[in-house]
């Protein structure tokens, strides 16, 4: 069966260093993979996704993510964090044939950018 | 567009009691789902439908109901609410069930059940 990992419920990082929210994922085929980001009170917002092609994917509001297929992660990075990217991060993955071609989430990584 | 609108945002049911989860989309999406969040669990789809008239179970269907008689109205019916469907709802949308597809999120119905 298919899943998603992320092994950090929070991350806390000062404002203006680095962000990693990371995630590991376990499939028996191709993965398509995807970041949400969720604030406080609001659904989930698409932040970017790896269908195929180049393993570095950059998304909106300057997150990118790299996906390694021996490593089996997909890690989100921000090069210089905000304090507005404080929120609910989600790894998502989805496979051909599931049914319905379902996203499966990880359990979220909530990120505490403090000033 | 609106994109995905959910009513109510909030309810408090008593055990046993019924009710319906409205959503509606106005992007022309077929693909729509259902799916609950809960601490710790990330998201668990409860239903989904690739398009009118054809629905499917995802992974916790126990207890609710679905029925997709338009493109835009996907509502989700908890038939007698017990105590363990408190939790906030979110009902999604994408173009297709194509597996490259972003979902579409609205903004979540926080359901208490005493």
């Amino acid at each position: 069966a298919q899943s998603v990992a992320q092994p950090e419920d929070q991350v806390n990082v000062a404002e203006g260093n680095p962000l990693t929210v990371k995630c590991t994922y376990s499939v028996s085929g191709n993965p398509y993979l995807f970041w949400y980001v969720q604030y406080p009170n609001r659904g989930l917002q698409f932040l970017l996704k790896y269908i195929t092609g180049d393993n570095l994917v950059k998304g909106s509001y300057g997150f990118e993510a790299e996906f390694n297929k021996s490593q089996t992660s997909f890690h989100l990075k921000k090069p210089s964090a905000l304090v507005s990217d404080s929120a609910l991060y989600f790894c998502a993955v989805r496979i051909v044939k599931a049914a319905g071609n379902k996203l499966t989430f990880g359990g979220g990584t909530r990120v505490l950018v403090k000033p | 567009n609106a994109g995905v609108t959910q009513t109510p945002k909030f309810q408090v049911l008593k055990t046993g009691q019924s009710m319906t989860l409205q959503c509606a989309q106005d992007m022309n999406h077929e693909y729509m789902s259902w799916y609950r969040q809960d601490p710790g669990m990330g998201l668990r789809l409860i239903h989904y439908s690739v398009g009118a008239g054809i629905t499917d179970q995802g992974e916790v269907p126990n207890g609710y109901n679905v029925s997709r008689s338009t493109t835009e109205d996907f509502p989700l019916r908890l038939l007698s609410a017990a105590p363990s469907q408190t939790s906030v709802y979110f009902c999604a949308s994408s173009l297709d069930r194509g597996v490259n597809n972003e979902q579409f999120f609205g903004p979540g119905t926080r359901l208490t059940v005493l």
